[in-house]
């Protein structure tokens, strides 16, 4: 099946440091990614959307120059945050698609904890 | 707007028992549903996805139905294992447009116990 792998999977940061999250599809092109946040049992929060070489859609609240999204090829998408704040501090969450038909494939997520 | 809603929030069965989860949204205008488990600390595994123009899908023990009118989507597990112990999350997709992302349920924690 399709394989959604996505790095790191545990990163702790200082204040004020910036942290970027790769999101790579192993065996298939996405046509777009998305990338979520989770707060502690909670839903998904859907943050973004990519599609590979245009510019990201961000959700109402989002701060798109805190959350740097760059969907470079069809393969891998990338999210830093910013000059990350203990508040910043939370699981990351990115999926890849081939198109809107098929099932949307995740990865396993980043547990990112900022100091 | 379109609202997810899957109850109950947690379920407890024994091992073996046939259970069912439900999934309801308030805008039927959906291009499909997918139903996906989350383990602890992990990712997402999609385990069904349902177009807009079905009304059920099969895979192994699992069972999902779709009534789009009614907003209506239950997962039925059949004889059910320690295994399957994880969040259950159901999402919709909007038809097209703005309304192509995943709009995401709040979860079924779900417990089997040996």
């Amino acid at each position: 099946g399709a394989v959604v792998s996505q790095h790191p999977s545990r990163v702790i940061c200082k204040s004020g440091t910036s942290v970027k999250i790769e999101c790579r599809s192993l065996d298939f092109q996405a046509t777009t990614m998305f990338w979520y946040r989770q707060f502690p049992k909670q839903s998904l929060m859907l943050m973004a959307t990519s599609n590979e070489g245009s510019k990201a859609t961000y959700e109402q609240g989002v701060e798109k120059d805190k959350f740097l999204i760059n969907h470079a090829s069809l393969t891998l998408s990338t999210l830093t945050v910013t000059s990350a704040h203990p508040e910043d501090s939370s699981f990351y969450i990115c999926s890849a698609e081939q198109g809107r038909d098929s099932p949307l494939h995740f990865g396993n997520g980043t547990r990112l904890t900022v100091t | 707007k379109q609202e997810v809603t899957q109850i109950p929030a947690a379920l407890s069965v024994p091992e073996g028992e046939n259970l069912v989860l439900n999934c309801s949204f308030t805008d039927s205008a959906i291009y499909n549903l997918q139903w996906f488990r989350q383990d602890p600390g992990k990712g997402l595994t999609s385990l069904l996805l349902i177009q807009s123009s079905q009304r059920e899908q099969t895979s192994g023990r699992l069972n999902a139905s779709l009534d789009k009118s009614s907003g209506r989507s239950t997962l039925y597990i059949a004889a059910s294992q320690p295994g399957d112990s994880a969040t259950y999350l159901c999402a919709v997709r909007g038809d097209g447009g703005a309304t192509n992302k995943l709009i995401f349920g709040t979860g079924t924690l779900l417990a089997v116990q040996p």
